[in-house]
């Protein structure tokens, strides 16, 4: 079965400053992985998605960038924060077919001082 | 526009009874629906998917669907204190790899 790391747990960072997050997946080749962000007091929010090695979609224009250099990883970058980018950042992949559900990691709350 | 709507509660149910959760969906393409539980703090975790008109039943959780009503629902017999959660539901247009979309959630209290 698929399992989604990530990491860091927890971050805190000041405005401007640059971002990485790192997901790797297990247990399954090729998988469609997704990042999506949940604010507080807000549902989760997509922001990308990719099908495949090189292949980002953006589903919101934003001073966030995402990269999938190898098959199983999935980065979150970010040259410069935003007050407005904190939240519970969560990367999540599908598996099998396009009508299957999302597995999610564990998360990584990022809180911009 | 594609939007799924949950009450946010919160929702309280004694213990023992049963917790009813409802989700309604605007894009009719929709073809795929799920349930997730969040905890406070944590990521969500599936518990149900749904995929055909009718009832489904998983132990002590039942989702229902209705795609002429747009509606989703799930059922929770015998709520434990340890179903207080978040629920989310989730819906699936189909076709594409673009993910699923998210109502805000229902926040589900079980009194002991």
């Amino acid at each position: 079965s698929q399992t989604i790391h990530q990491w860091p747990a927890t971050l805190v960072q000041p405005v401007g400053s640059p971002l990485s997050l790192e997901c790797t997946v297990e247990g399954t080749s090729n998988p469609n992985l997704y990042w999506y962000r949940q604010a507080a007091g807000r549902g989760l929010q997509l922001l990308f998605y990719s099908v495949g090695i090189g292949q980002i979609s953006s589903e919101v224009p934003q001073n966030l960038s995402a990269s999938r250099p190898q098959d199983r990883q999935f980065i979150l970058s970010s040259k410069k924060l935003l007050l407005s980018d904190s939240g519970f950042y969560l990367c999540a992949g599908q598996p099998d077919s396009l009508n299957s559900p999302l597995h999610f990691g564990n998360g990584t709350r990022l809180t911009v001082t | 526009q594609k939007e799924v709507e949950q009450n946010s509660g919160p929702l309280s149910v004694p213990e023992g009874a049963i917790a009813s959760l409802n989700c309604t969906y605007s894009d009719r393409v929709s073809q795929s629906f799920f349930w997730y539980r969040q905890y406070s703090g944590k990521s969500p975790e599936l518990i149900m998917s749904i995929y055909s008109n009718g009832d489904k039943e998983d132990g002590r959780f039942t989702a229902q669907l209705n795609k002429a009503s747009q509606y989703v629902s799930l059922l929770i017999r015998d709520s434990q204190p340890s179903d207080s959660a978040t629920y989310l539901c989730a819906v699936k247009r189909g076709g594409g790899a673009d993910g699923l979309t998210f109502g805000k959630g229902t926040h589900l209290i079980i009194q002991p």
